[in-house]
């Protein structure tokens, strides 16, 4: 059965620190790992990671993908409040010739000024 | 980028009633959309997924016939939650991906009351 683990569950740093939220991995036939940014509604997409070791930066967030270990961080530096969300890690892959999307349960990181 | 839209972005009904919410894709051919739901405080859980033209695969304990979907063209789902109980409901969100590509969009939710 594919699984994804996130941690921590949860977070609270202050304005300006810099965090790492970690997600690990068990599927089959791994096609993609992704990360999104939940606030009140529905998931924004961050970045998708298909190739090991090839960091993704999009302003003070990047995140890097490690395929022999399974596993994958997202880092966001000088954090601000505005950066409060729960973020969740999914993965995709191929089962039974069908394709599959897990996802973890996700890091809720509080962000105090 | 990619564009999903959902609708409507909130809902009352009635015990008894049916219920459909809609997922459009707005830019991109959506070969395979999937429907969720999601607990207050919770992970978002995988209820189906659909390709165009074909059934839905249900996840394990999630009720084909209380969770109707339809994923008649490239563009558009729907899920129909037929005789609607309280414990119904949640936030519904769908997402969508094209042909050969990774990147799943969502889109804006749905939130299901029924009184």
């Amino acid at each position: 059965e594919d699984k994804v683990v996130q941690s921590p569950l949860s977070l609270v740093v202050h304005e300006g620190d810099t965090v790492t939220l970690n997600c690990s991995y068990e599927v089959t036939n791994f096609r993609s790992l992704l990360w999104y940014k939940q606030e009140k509604k529905a998931p924004t997409f961050l970045f998708m990671l298909t190739s090991s070791g090839i960091e993704k930066k999009s302003g003070r967030l990047s995140s890097i993908l490690d395929k022999k270990e399974l596993f994958s961080i997202l880092n966001i530096t000088a954090t601000q409040t505005g950066d409060s969300a729960v973020y969740l890690c999914a993965v995709t892959g191929v089962g039974a010739g069908s394709y599959q999307l897990t996802f973890g349960k996700g890091t809720k990181l509080s962000v105090i000024p | 980028g990619a564009v999903v839209s959902q609708h409507p972005s909130r809902v009352i009904c009635k015990s008894g009633t049916s219920v459909k919410i809609e997922c459009r894709s707005l830019d991109f051919q959506a070969t395979t959309m999937f429907w969720y739901r999601q607990f207050p405080k919770q992970s978002l859980m995988l209820m189906a997924t659909s390709n165009e033209g074909s059934k839905a695969t249900y996840e394990q304990g999630v009720e084909k016939d209380k969770f109707l979907i339809n994923h008649a063209s490239l563009t558009l789902s729907t899920l129909t939650v037929t005789s609607a109980h309280p414990e119904d409901s949640s936030f519904y969100i769908c997402s969508a991906r094209g042909h050969g590509g990774n990147t799943i969009y969502f889109g804006e939710g749905s939130w299901l009351t029924v009184v």
